[in-house]
Formats: structure tokens, C-alpha cells, sequence
């Protein structure tokens, strides 16, 4: 079946870092991608959703200029924290929206956790 | 680790059917639980959740409860509408990390 496939797992850096998160569609195209910010037993929160070729649009709240984005293909999104700080430490999920064989559905990445010391 | 099993669709019911979309989940600790519903052509919002056992999600008439002794967290709703076609996710959310579940589509048809 699809799989969406998200690297690093989890990556531990230094604050002031800049750390780019990717997320991948592998075995559909993913007109749509979402990304999501998750903490300890609470529910996800939208961040942004991106559109192959397009800008992300992104939720009220969240600084574009900080998470910045990129949807350059249809198998590829990634997601940059830049100048990450203690309190951008989360848990960060993508997921990817496409046709399979079954019609349009949606896969959710596997998360990547970021810890910033 | 963590995992969530959810009941394969796609379901189709009538108007005013009702509804029950099984969720089963496998997690180490006291995770909290979630359905999220996506609409055609939205992304995903929460619909209801539960954080602790016995307790009952509830919301636009949907209902689940975290049930410890089965491990389970079904949806119900006991009169759909075709509004209510969607693609509805189980979700768990422990100390760590959240899993999904590969999610059920529902079509209600008038």
C-alpha cells in the first residue's frame, strides 16, 4: 500500500540551527501535503498545507518565516525549522494527499521528533 | 510500539443509518485517543477525544469511549446524514509520539 515516509526520525541540534525535516510520498503523488505539530497527549495542529509547485498556506499562528516549507515535487515536501529554539521541540507529522489505485486518499507520515537544546 | 487498527472501509450506509466504525489500539501507558473526520477537499480536524478510560468523546452527534478492558475506541452514530460522508481517522497519542489509523471512508447516500 502507500507509504509516506518522513527523515530524520528524530534529530537533536544545538539552538539557533536551522534543521529540514522531508517528507515522501513513495509509491503515489501527493498533490497535497500536509504538515502537523503534535505535542505529548495533545490532538495534531495544522500547520500549513502545501500544493505541489505552489506557496504553503499556512494556519493562523504559524510564522511562515520560521517553518518554512517547500512542495517542489510530487513525491517531496520538506519542512525547515530555521533559528530553532527550546520551545520549537515537538513532534512534527506529515501527511500526503493523492490518487492510488483505490481514488483520492490520504497517508500519514511516521513523525519526526525534534528536540532543540 | 504504539499502533492503531482501524476497520477497513469504505462503508456506505443510507440517510439516517447508523453508524460504527471499529477502532482497536495497541500502546504501552495511558495514551489519549482521537477521531478526526476530513472532508472532501479539507484537511483533517479533530472530532472528538478521550484521555482516560470510561471517558466518552462526543461531538455532531458521534460518540466513542476509551474502553482500557478492549482496548478499543470505536466511533458510533446513531443517525447519519449525507453531510457526514468523509474519511474518518483513529488516532493514539502517547508519551512519544501519535499514530494513525489507515482511515475508513463513509458515504451516506440520501
Amino acid at each position: 500500500g502507500a507509504v509516506v515516509s518522513q527523515h530524520p526520525s528524530w534529530v537533536i541540534c544545538k539552538s539557533g540551527t536551522s534543521v529540514k525535516i522531508e517528507c515522501r510520498s513513495l509509491d503515489f503523488q501527493a498533490t497535497t501535503m500536509f504538515w502537523y505539530r503534535q505535542f505529548p497527549k495533545q490532538s495534531l495542529m495544522l500547520m500549513a498545507t502545501s500544493n505541489e509547485g505552489s506557496k504553503a498556506t499556512y494556519e493562523q499562528g504559524v510564522e511562515k518565516d520560521k517553518f518554512l516549507i517547500n512542495h517542489a515535487s510530487l513525491t517531496l515536501s520538506t519542512l525547515t525549522v530555521t533559528s530553532a529554539h527550546p520551545e520549537d521541540s515537538s513532534f512534527y507529522i506529515c501527511s500526503a494527499r493523492g490518487r492510488t489505485g483505490g481514488g483520492e486518499t490520504q497517508y500519514f507520515g511516521p513523525g519526526t521528533r525534534l528536540l532543540v537544546l | 510500539g504504539d499502533s492503531v487498527t482501524q476497520m477497513e472501509g469504505p462503508v456506505t450506509l443510507s440517510e439516517e443509518a447508523f453508524l460504527t466504525i471499529n477502532c482497536t489500539y495497541t500502546a504501552t501507558g495511558y495514551p489519549s485517543l482521537f477521531w478526526y473526520v476530513q472532508y472532501p477537499g479539507e484537511g483533517l480536524q479533530l472530532l472528538l477525544k478521550a484521555t482516560k478510560a470510561d471517558d466518552k468523546g462526543s461531538n455532531k452527534g458521534f460518540e466513542a469511549t476509551y474502553r482500557k478492558e478492549t482496548t478499543s475506541f470505536h466511533l458510533e452514530k446513531g443517525s447519519v446524514q449525507v453531510s457526514d460522508s468523509a474519511v474518518y481517522f483513529c488516532a493514539l497519542s502517547g508519551d512519544n509520539d501519535m499514530r494513525f489509523g489507515a482511515g475508513t471512508r463513509l458515504t451516506v447516500k440520501p
